[in-house]
C-alpha cells in the first residue's frame, strides 16, 4: 500500500539556518505530494504541493521538489526563523480521496 | 470562506458522560474526513464521508464512537460512553473529493476525560 517516510525528529536549529527535513513515499502509479505544516495549538495547514515529477512547490521560503526517480520530496529552507517551529508532515494522495500522511517531524528554531 | 469550522474547540467531560464534537466543512467540498491525534499515536484517520455517505470507518475504535453527516454542511462524532482514554485533539477535514487538492483542517477539539 501507499506509505509515506519522514526522517524523525526533533530538529533543533539556530535562527538563519539551512533546513532540510527528509521525506520519501512507496505508492502505485503517480501521487500528487504534499507538505502541511502545524502550529502550536492549531490544526494542520497545507505549506506546499506538487502534483507531478520534476514539479518544485514553494511557498513561505520553504520548497520540495517531486523526484520519482528517487520517490522524494524533501523540504528546504534556506534560513529559518523561530516562527517556523512548529511540525511538519508530508503526505501523499494517489488518485483516490484520502491522504497518507508521514508521522510528522517537529521542528524548533532557537534564536 | 471561513474554512472548516468546528467546536466546541475545549471539552472537558467526566468520564461515563456522552460527548458530541461538531464540524462545518467548507461549502462545495464534498469529502470530510474525522482525525484523533495524540502523542502517542499520532494522526490517525477515524472515518471518512464523499457526498454525505460514510466511506470508510475502519478507523473508528470502537462501538462507542459514531459519526453521521445529516447534509453537505454538517457532520458530528458521538462519544458515548466516554473513557480518559479517548482525550486527545480530534480534527475535521473537508476538500474538493479528489485527493490532489488536499485538505483543509479544522482548528480541532481538544478533548479531555477526567
Amino acid at each position: 500500500g501507499n506509505s509515506v517516510t519522514q526522517m524523525e525528529g526533533p530538529v533543533t536549529l539556530s535562527e538563519e539556518a539551512f533546513l532540510t527535513i527528509n521525506c520519501t513515499y512507496t505508492a502505485t502509479g503517480y501521487p500528487s505530494l504534499f507538505w502541511y505544516v502545524q502550529y502550536p495549538g492549531e490544526g494542520l495547514q497545507l505549506l506546499l504541493k506538487a502534483t507531478k515529477a520534476d514539479d518544485k512547490g514553494s511557498n513561505k521560503g520553504f520548497e520540495a521538489t517531486y523526484r520519482k526517480e528517487t520517490t522524494s520530496f524533501h523540504l528546504e529552507k534556506g534560513s529559518v526563523q523561530v516562527s517556523d517551529s512548529a511540525v511538519y508532515f508530508c503526505a501523499l494522495s494517489d488518485s483516490g480521496e484520502k491522504l497518507v500522511f508521514g508521522k510528522g517531524t517537529k521542528l524548533t528554531v532557537n534564536p | 470562506d471561513a474554512g472548516v469550522i468546528q467546536s466546541p474547540r475545549h471539552e472537558v467531560t467526566e468520564m461515563g458522560q456522552e460527548v458530541t464534537l461538531r464540524c462545518k466543512p467548507i461549502s462545495g467540498h464534498n469529502s470530510l474526513f474525522w482525525y484523533r491525534q495524540t502523542m502517542m499515536r499520532g494522526l490517525e484517520l477515524l472515518i471518512y464521508f464523499n457526498n454525505n455517505v460514510p466511506i470508510d470507518d475502519s478507523g473508528m475504535p470502537e462501538d462507542r464512537f459514531s459519526a453521521k453527516m445529516p447534509n453537505a454542511s454538517f457532520s458530528t462524532l458521538k462519544i458515548q460512553p466516554s473513557e480518559p482514554r479517548d482525550s486527545a485533539v480530534y480534527f475535521c477535514a473537508s476538500s474538493p473529493g479528489q485527493g490532489q487538492y488536499g485538505y483543509t483542517f479544522g482548528s480541532g477539539t481538544r478533548l479531555t476525560v477526567v
